[in-house]
């Protein structure tokens, strides 16, 4: 049978824009929300990460925001070059449990594809 | 690089086979992390070892099985393998301390069912 793959979506910009990428989240009992990064042929790669009792976090060229009432999430990058090309995924922690094992079970989004051109 | 190495990149096998994927953490670190990463499921959390002991396992199948020996490297092992566990498996290492967010991963294992 013909398999369903996930269409990610897509975000293009010139090199030096600033960029915004979006995540909608679900589940309201998250302790952290993360940001990675995957380049073509390459693991993930971690970029910054806020906890949920915050709105705002800031990183060098990269700012992440969170807003808890509509469960959204965002990662701007400032002065976009051709090297952050790639997919960005936001994931989520868990709240911690009594016994401490949901530790590092990150919980991925589906992606998006940003694309720089210079 | 991220200092986490896994062997081997690539693996093509056929249906029913058993593979064992291996990963070695970055030095130091006592946590590993196994992920699988295909088109239509996405990436996704398999299992979590610290220091020789299981800590949290995700949506992993009872087919698969992994384990952390005392030197800290981990093994993967997919056995009765199915057309569908064709993905990217990825093992991602920290030092254990919370809150466990930084996690480095490895490049990776491409595993291919015939």
């Amino acid at each position: 049978g013909e398999s369903v793959g996930l269409h990610l979506p897509t975000l293009s910009v010139q090199e030096g824009d600033n960029s915004i990428i979006n995540c909608a989240y679900s589940n309201s009992a998250s302790d952290y929300f993360i940001w990675y990064k995957q380049e073509s042929g390459k693991g993930p790669q971690f970029i910054i990460d806020i906890r949920s009792n915050m709105d705002k976090r800031q990183g060098q060229r990269v700012t992440v925001l969170l807003n808890k009432t509509v469960k959204h999430l965002s990662l701007q990058i400032a002065a976009t070059q051709p090297g952050d090309s790639a997919v960005y995924f936001c994931a989520e922690t868990p709240l911690p449990n009594a016994g401490g094992t949901s530790y590092g079970k990150l919980t991925f989004g589906q992606g998006t594809i940003l694309t720089v051109h210079p | 690089d991220s200092g986490v190495t896994q062997t081997p990149k690539h693996l093509i096998t056929a249906t029913g086979q058993r593979v064992t994927l291996r990963c070695s953490p970055r030095s130091g670190d006592l946590s590993v992390y196994w992920y699988q990463q295909s088109l239509d499921q996405g990436l996704q959390f398999l299992i979590h070892y610290y220091n020789g002991e299981e800590r949290a396992k995700g949506n992993i199948l009872e087919r698969f099985s992994a384990q952390q020996f005392p030197d800290l490297h981990s093994e993967l092992n997919l056995s009765s393998l199915e057309l569908g566990d064709s993905a990217l498996y990825f093992c991602a290492s920290n030092p254990g301390a919370r809150p466990y967010n930084e996690q480095f991963f490895g490049p990776g294992t491409r595993l291919t069912v015939l």
